[in-house]
């Protein structure tokens, strides 16, 4: 079965640096997310993204973030300078269209703000 | 706004038997999608069920099911014959048409060998 590959699945970073979080939806879908949970807490909505550019953001999705597709295959998360408070584990998700279609997650990526 | 809750933050069952998680939620939105997310040790999210809120059915996969109560707003999970496997948290969460998951704080089970 086709799945969201999300890549490093732990990242470490010392606060202030720029991080980049990669993501690979599954190949026919066409509305990617990204969601954030702290350790502990709910998970998040951040952002979501169709037809190259964003669709709908929250107000955790600040200028800080931003989101890309630079190619026909990964969407990335970018946090320009990272605060203590972002580490959290990163969620990315994919669905083939909007309505009513399951979000299919990926394995999370593990950020770490020194 | 729609809002997502689960009361119970912790919850155990034996090995073999049958659990109840509970949800409920509030929107004034008459057509969604209701979902139940198993997030196990590792942090995946797995899919475990969804149900439509058109549909008055209640939607079972395998050992999972749910009791949907749409004038209530209530969404509770049932797992039954437990397995140790089934230790994870899990998330339930709410989606209208075009818009992201709004999930709840979720519920830690564990199955008790």
């Amino acid at each position: 079965e086709p799945e969201v590959t999300q890549t490093p699945s732990h990242q470490v970073t010392q606060m202030g640096q720029e991080v980049i979080l990669r993501c690979v939806p599954i190949s026919n879908h066409l509305y990617f997310y990204w969601y954030r949970q702290i350790l502990g807490q709910k998970v998040e909505f951040l952002v979501s993204f169709y037809n190259n550019e964003i669709s709908e953001k929250s107000e955790i999705f600040d200028d800080q973030f931003s989101v890309e597709r630079p190619d026909g295959s990964n969407f990335t998360l970018k946090i320009r300078s990272t605060k203590l408070e972002d580490s959290a584990m990163y969620f990315c998700a994919s669905s083939p269209r909007q309505g009513y279609q399951p979000q299919h997650f990926g394995d999370g990526t593990r950020l770490s703000i020194l | 706004a729609q809002t997502v809750t689960q009361s119970q933050p912790e919850m155990s069952v034996q090995e073999a038997e049958t659990v109840t998680l509970s949800c409920t939620y509030d929107t004034s939105e008459s057509n969604y999608y209701l979902f139940w997310y198993k997030q196990p040790p590792s942090r995946q999210m797995i899919l475990v069920i969804r149900q439509e809120a058109y549909k008055q059915q209640n939607a079972t996969e395998n050992r999972f099911s749910v009791n949907f109560q749409k004038a209530a707003k209530s969404f509770s999970l049932k797992i039954s014959d437990s397995q140790l496997g089934d230790t994870a948290m899990y998330f339930c969460a709410f989606m209208k048409l075009n818009t992201p998951l709004v999930f709840g704080k979720g519920t830690r089970l564990s199955v008790i060998a």
